[in-house]
């Protein structure tokens, strides 16, 4: 069945360092990716997202790109902030499904 | 402008009660979802309403859990005789049109515990 797996955490890094979450994933089909952040007292939010092969999500200097010959859609910022230290959760949809399968989550603490 | 609500957020109770926990979509979401996050885990998905009807409820675990939304808006979950595996956070989420296009608005959660 459709699976995701994403790198465990918590990923620490001092504030301007460059970020690599690694999430890859096990789908038929083509499914659409997503990456959700919680924030420490908050719900889930929906970060960015790619629905097809070769596009690239981006949103508040976060990227993703979708890549079907590694089925891998690893999140990448050039320089983090104290302030996206976060839980981040990788996704994917089954486009015949509504459902979201998620991975188990990656916390990122951010220190100044 | 309020975003999807839950309630209670915090809910203790003991092995083999009944327990109701309800979600507040956002106003004119027309797609509800029910997801449980254990600790450490990533949210699992439960059941699926379109309008007033579950249109995915493959989610649930067992014959304990149901969930309603009778008016297409709040939705209610049930579980029955409750037990000490059904502690985890309770999430639901709202969204405009159909996913996976669309983009889920998440509750905060309800957080349950079984003793």
């Amino acid at each position: 069945g459709n699976s995701v797996t994403q790198m465990e955490g918590p990923v620490t890094l001092s504030e301007e360092a460059f970020l690599t979450i690694n999430c890859t994933y096990t789908a038929t089909g083509y499914p659409s990716l997503f990456w959700y952040v919680q924030y420490p007292g908050e719900g889930l939010q929906l970060l960015l997202k790619a629905t097809k092969a070769d596009d690239k999500g981006s949103n508040k200097g976060f990227e993703a790109t979708y890549r079907k010959e590694t089925t891998s859609f690893h999140l990448e910022k050039g320089s983090v902030q104290v302030s996206d230290s976060a839980v981040y959760f990788c996704a994917l949809s089954d486009n015949n499904t509504d459902k979201l399968i998620f991975g188990t989550g990656t916390r990122l603490q951010v220190f100044p | 402008g309020a975003g999807v609500s839950q309630t209670p957020s915090n809910k203790v109770t003991e092995k083999g009660k009944y327990v109701e926990l309800r979600c507040d979509p956002i106003s004119g979401h027309t797609a509800l979802y029910w997801y449980r996050q254990s600790l450490g885990q990533g949210p699992e998905f439960l059941i699926y309403f379109q309008g007033t009807g579950a249109a995915d409820d493959s989610g649930l675990p067992n014959d304990r859990f149901f969930a309603v939304r009778p008016e297409g808006s709040v939705s209610t979950l049930k579980i029955q005789r409750t037990e000490r595996g059904d502690s985890a956070v309770y999430l639901c989420a709202s969204s405009l049109n159909r996913a996976p296009t669309g983009e889920l608005f998440f509750g905060e959660g309800s957080r349950l515990t079984v003793l």
